[in-house]
């Protein structure tokens, strides 16, 4: 069974850094790209980030480019999201899914991040 | 960017009634559609990709259709367990991803 399992939110005020952590099982990680995504309470899933398989490539939504750091550890199949420079704006819980060409297929319960 | 928007924002819908949700982008995406479900507290579930293909598990009552620009997410016969907020996601653009608005399917 596919399982992905964040970690690392928390309350931090505006400015603030935090490393979010995903943990995955249950299928080959280092064959599969991976994305993090973001919903604000109350609102819609915006696409926040995602890496290549062996995380030759990392790409980014306008709204985070500069202040987040996405990485992957295939040895240990986690992702990882390094949150910099946080704004209020960021409040939000963090999902991370596996991605495919077609389809996001599973994705982890979420982490739930306060800037305040 | 590719803007994805979602109609009608809120659709209240008898049990047994059908449903249809639609799905509009700013340009042609393709079939490169995916449909999730979300229930209140919960992450996302995967329920269509490719337009029209069911994810497995996902039972009969949920369909996909569309291309290009217009897609549509019918459910056959609402179930109590179907009511949530659903989404449509572009996959054209790999790997920039655009979510539509979400459609609330709630009981009438």
């Amino acid at each position: 069974e596919v399982q992905l399992l964040e970690s690392g939110g928390g309350l931090v005020q505006p400015g603030g850094s935090l490393r979010l952590s995903c943990a995955a099982s249950g299928f080959t990680f280092s064959n599969h790209a991976i994305s993090w995504v973001r919903q604000a309470p109350g609102k819609g899933l915006e696409w926040v980030s995602s890496i290549s398989t062996f995380g030759h490539f990392t790409y980014y939504a306008d709204s985070v480019k500069g202040r987040f750091t996405i990485s992957r550890d295939d040895s240990k199949s986690t992702l990882h999201l390094q949150l910099s420079s946080l704004r209020v704006e960021d409040t939000a819980v963090y999902y991370c899914a596996k991605t495919t060409y077609y389809d996001w297929d599973s994705w982890g319960q979420g982490t739930l991040v306060t800037v305040s | 960017e590719i803007v994805m928007t979602q109609s009608p924002a809120t659709l209240s819908v008898s049990p047994g009634d059908r449903a249809t949700l639609s799905c509009r982008a700013s340009q042609s995406v393709s079939s490169n559609v995916a449909w999730y479900q979300q229930k209140p507290g919960q992450a996302p579930r995967l329920l269509i990709y490719g337009a029209s293909t069911r994810a497995t598990g996902i039972p009969a009552r949920f369909s996909g259709s569309g291309s290009g620009t217009e897609f549509t997410l019918t459910i056959s016969s609402l179930q109590s367990e179907d009511i949530a907020v659903y989404y449509c996601q572009q996959f054209n653009n790999w790997p920039i991803f655009t979510f539509g608005p979400g459609t609330k399917v709630d009981l009438k």
